[in-house]
């Protein structure tokens, strides 16, 4: 089974980048990388995915290397409002997505 | 356009009473899946539909049963409520894609079994 590694939390201030490392061993060919974030009390919203290097959007950057056993999510000058819970995620089999337990991401003044 | 639909969003059981969770998604999408999530805790996959007509088991489907009605929707069914199946239910329908695709979860259906 399909099966990512997380830490469990991290604490950052306002302003400054935050970087959430995912180990994702057995990870498959055919397998994108996928990061989401979830607030309290809401579903889990789509951040960012990719395959190998880099990809940036507006909110984040991704960062896989060329053994793609693990991911960097990066997100830039994080705010209070960055405070959240971020998963990745891949496919176990295509259709059967599999979470990981997240890690507890807390931004502080 | 409302996207993922629960409901109810609030549900109270015994232990042994049945129910089920009802999910709607309006985005034409090919599949739908069911997570819970219990206090504190990430997501697990109880069950998923590739496409209509087709349903497979998740990381935790035991005590659970679920129905893909149609395209749109997807059902989730307790039969026999327990204590440990209290948690928050999260439907979800994947836009197809590169790789794993995107998500669209809805807002949870919350369940206390007493």
């Amino acid at each position: 089974l399909a099966k990512t590694t997380q830490p469990i939390s991290m604490d950052s201030y306002e302003g400054q980048e935050v970087n959430i490392t995912c180990s994702h061993n057995n990870i498959a060919t055919n397998d994108y990388i996928t990061w989401y974030q979830q607030f309290p009390s809401q579903g889990p919203r789509f951040i960012i995915q990719g395959y190998k290097t880099k990809v940036t959007n507006e909110v984040a950057s991704l960062f896989i290397p060329a053994d793609r056993k693990s991911s960097t999510l990066s997100l830039p000058r994080v705010s209070l409002s960055d405070t959240a819970v971020y998963y990745c995620l891949f496919s176990g089999g295509y259709n059967k997505l599999i979470f990981g337990a997240g890690t507890r991401l807390a931004v502080h003044p | 356009n409302a996207g993922v639909t629960q409901t109810p969003k609030f549900q109270v059981l015994k232990t042994g009473q049945s129910m089920t969770l009802q999910c709607a998604q309006d985005m034409n999408h090919n599949s739908m899946y069911w997570y819970r999530q219990d206090p504190g805790m990430g997501l697990r996959l109880i069950y998923y539909s590739a496409s209509e007509g087709t349903t497979d088991k998740g990381e935790v489907p035991n005590g659970y049963n679920v129905s893909r009605l149609n395209k749109r929707e997807f059902s989730l069914r307790l039969e026999s409520a327990a204590p440990s199946q209290t948690s928050v239910y999260f439907c979800a329908s994947r836009r197809q894609g590169k790789g794993a695709g995107e998500l669209f979860f809805g807002e949870g259906s919350r369940l206390t079994v007493l």
